[in-house]
């Protein structure tokens, strides 16, 4: 079945440093790749996406790039602030599904802390 | 701009009672799901809905049963609840429907933290 493996946490840089985390899958199909993000007490919400491959998801400075010969989709910043202390989840979606197949699947987080 | 609701957000329950989790969104997605959140494990997927009138197993089903009442409301029902039935449970919906459109954004409730003493 579809699987996502995560990069282990947590993950505590400097602020202005820069960030990758990394994300492989495993998937049958045709999958679409998510980064969703986490603050304290909340919900997830969506951080990023793309559905296709070499597509490149960005939102908020953050970036991943859907690579298909790798089946990664990591995550990147070029330069972290404080307000990205949150935990990160990368998921994956099969595109083409048959009805009644619409798993959204996460691996298990990574934990991001900046400190000043 | 409600999106989706879970109720409760704490509920403290004895081991072998039983309770039902609610769920409502309002953006008339057809594709639900129940997640539960423990540390080191990430979300874990217990039961999704793709439509309203059909209900699928998730990783951990065992334990749980669900009910989509309609297109808006998805719940949760422990039967009786043990211990290890303790964490956050959140509630998801998201624009797909039957048919492959798996490309969706899904919104999360803010969580419900179950404790099983």
């Amino acid at each position: 079945g579809d699987s996502v493996t995560q990069m282990e946490g947590p993950v505590t840089l400097s602020e202005e440093a820069f960030l990758t985390i990394n994300c492989t899958y495993t998937a049958t199909g045709y999958p679409s790749l998510f980064w969703y993000v986490q603050y304290p007490g909340e919900g997830l919400q969506l951080l990023l996406k793309a559905t296709k491959a070499d597509d490149k998801g960005s939102n908020k400075g953050f970036e991943a790039t859907y690579r298909k010969e790798t089946t990664s989709f990591h995550l990147e910043k070029g330069s972290v602030q404080v307000s990205d202390s949150a935990v990160y989840f990368c998921a994956l979606s099969e595109w083409g599904s048959n009805f009644g197949n619409e798993k959204l699947t996460f691996g298990t987080g990574t934990r991001l802390t900046i400190i000043p | 701009n409600a999106g989706v609701t879970q109720t409760p957000k704490f509920q403290v329950l004895k081991t072998g009672q039983s309770m039902t989790l609610q769920c409502a969104q309002d953006m008339n997605h057809n594709s639900m799901y129940w997640y539960r959140q423990d540390p080191g494990m990430g979300l874990r997927l217990i039961y999704y809905s793709a439509s309203e009138g059909t209900t699928d197993k998730g990783e951990v089903p065992n334990g749980y049963n669900v009910s989509r009442l309609n297109k808006r409301e998805f719940s949760l029902r422990l039967e009786s609840a043990a211990p290890s039935q303790t964490s956050v449970y959140f509630c998801a919906s998201r624009g797909g429907r039957g048919g492959g459109t798996g490309n969706t954004e899904a919104f999360f409730g803010q969580g419900t933290r179950l404790t099983v003493v």
